[in-house]
């Protein structure tokens, strides 16, 4: 059984640079994807990016790009996402979720979400 | 790439709720959707139009075509009341993966 397991919840100042980590386990790390999405208090959801964990390539989304920085360790099985010139829109709920690589796109399976608190 | 969904939808036990997602020609991409319950991580439960991830009720369906896609739910029942999301992969322009805004479907 897959099992995706995150870190706890955040809080930090305006400006300052957060990393939460994602573990995932009960499959072979390396036939999936890894992707975080972020959901604000009360707004949908909102893809940040993902990485490919056996040649740590990214793709990220524009809305994203420049603050953020995915990451994986694959001794570790664990994915990393780090958001840096933190504000107070980026307090939200951020999942880590699988994207198998042989499939059409769907994200099978997802973590229990970290919140990020923004605030002075 | 842009994802139109109706904000809401209501439906009473054991009638049928229909959600649809907009988007250009989104009949020639994949699409998925998840089910996310207050407080919960969302769940998936169709994806690439109209399969079921193995546990999601037969009462759950999709099709894909020209440009909407339709989630069904047959037979609603009070704990399917949650909102629904569609999602897309653009793999034909940035890679990027796309939302839509979501629908919350009340079940009276």
């Amino acid at each position: 059984e897959v099992q995706v397991l995150q870190s706890g919840a955040e809080v930090k100042k305006p400006g300052a640079t957060v990393k939460i980590s994602c573990n995932v386990s009960g499959y072979t790390f390396s036939d999936y994807y890894i992707h975080w999405v972020q959901q604000a208090p009360g707004k949908g959801l909102e893809w940040v990016g993902l990485i490919d964990p056996e040649d740590g390539d990214t793709v990220y989304a524009e809305n994203f790009q420049g603050r953020v920085t995915i990451i994986a360790d694959t001794s570790t099985e664990t994915a990393y996402m780090k958001l840096s010139s933190l504000r107070s829109e980026d307090t939200a709920l951020y999942y880590c979720a699988t994207v198998l690589k042989s499939g059409g796109g769907a994200l099978n399976n997802w973590g229990q979400g970290t919140l990020i608190t923004v605030s002075s | 790439y842009v994802l139109t969904q109706p904000p809401s939808v209501s439906v009473a036990p054991g009638e049928t709720a229909t959600i649809t997602c907009g988007g250009d020609n989104i009949g020639s991409y994949n699409v998925h959707w998840y089910q996310q319950k207050a407080g919960q991580a969302p769940v998936l439960v169709v994806h690439d139009g109209d399969d079921r991830p193995s546990g999601i009720p037969e009462r759950f369906s999709g099709t894909n075509s020209g440009n909407t896609a339709t989630l069904t739910i047959s037979r609603v029942e009070a704990g399917d009341e949650a909102d629904y999301y569609c999602q897309v992969w653009d793999s034909f322009r940035d890679q990027s993966y796309v939302f839509g805004i979501g629908t919350k479907v009340t079940v009276l």
